[in-house]
């Protein structure tokens, strides 16, 4: 079974419906992130959380709200869902490691995506 | 501000010739550095990753990196491309004192061609 699993896989909606992405996790990792993938724009951070009473907003929150509603589970959810929110999204998982020059870093794991088409 | 650069967003090669994917990193403190892969229809899959060990980080699938500090790169490198090499590949940073929080570059598309 995937250690990262997110649900739906794919989902068609249309302008103003509102929308959520779900993701779990076996892997027992406390740090959690929501991205959005476009076309020639890489990966970009919507939300992260470091624990279940922590999240905070990456580069693109706006149009987005999170829940995470246990250890393995981060949901996020478009409120009222346009055009340009039409992306794949991943959802991945890490736990802090320690770095060899000292300081902190970390893995990240990544769920298969969830590709959105907003109509 | 940190940021990622992928130089060149298609790289095509042929089946058995070298692999050279581009990054350059701009960071005020060190990094740690990654590359992820992406095949087509799946999530991303780590490479390798940089965490100042070693410079010269191998990988899986006979990928490695070298981490060159003077030139702010972490180009990634296969000596004989396979087939099944072809998939989206992505550098990412991480910074030392924001553990937890990656930045990507836009992607390299890289096609191999029999």
């Amino acid at each position: 079974d995937a250690d990262v699993t997110q649900t739906p896989r794919n989902r068609i909606t249309k302008t103003g419906k509102r929308i959520m992405l779900e993701c779990s996790q076996t892997k027992g990792h406390d740090r959690m992130y929501w991205y959005r993938q476009d076309p020639g724009l890489g990966l970009r951070l919507i939300y992260y959380s470091f624990d279940v009473k922590d999240i905070n907003k990456g580069e693109i929150s706006d149009g987005y709200s999170v829940s995470r509603q246990a250890q393995a589970k981060f949901s996020l959810s478009l409120e009222s869902a346009i055009p340009n929110q039409t992306a794949l999204y991943f959802c991945a998982t890490s736990d802090l490691e320690s770095g060899t020059s000292g300081g902190y870093t970390d893995t990240q794991y990544f769920g298969p995506g969830t590709r959105l088409t907003v109509l | 501000a940190q940021s990622v650069t992928q130089l060149g967003s298609h790289v095509s090669v042929s089946e058995g010739a070298l692999v050279l994917l581009r990054c350059n990193y701009s960071s005020s403190v060190p990094p740690y550095l990654f590359w992820y892969v992406q095949y087509p229809n799946q999530g991303l899959q780590l490479l390798l990753k940089y965490t100042s060990a070693a410079t010269l980080v191998k990988g899986i699938n006979g990928f490695e990196a070298e981490f060159k500090k003077s030139e702010t790169s972490f180009h990634l490198t296969k000596p004989s491309a396979h087939m099944s090499d072809a998939a989206e590949y992505f550098c990412a940073v991480s910074l030392y004192n924001q553990g937890g929080k990656l930045i990507f570059g836009q992607g390299t598309e890289l096609s191999v061609k029999p």
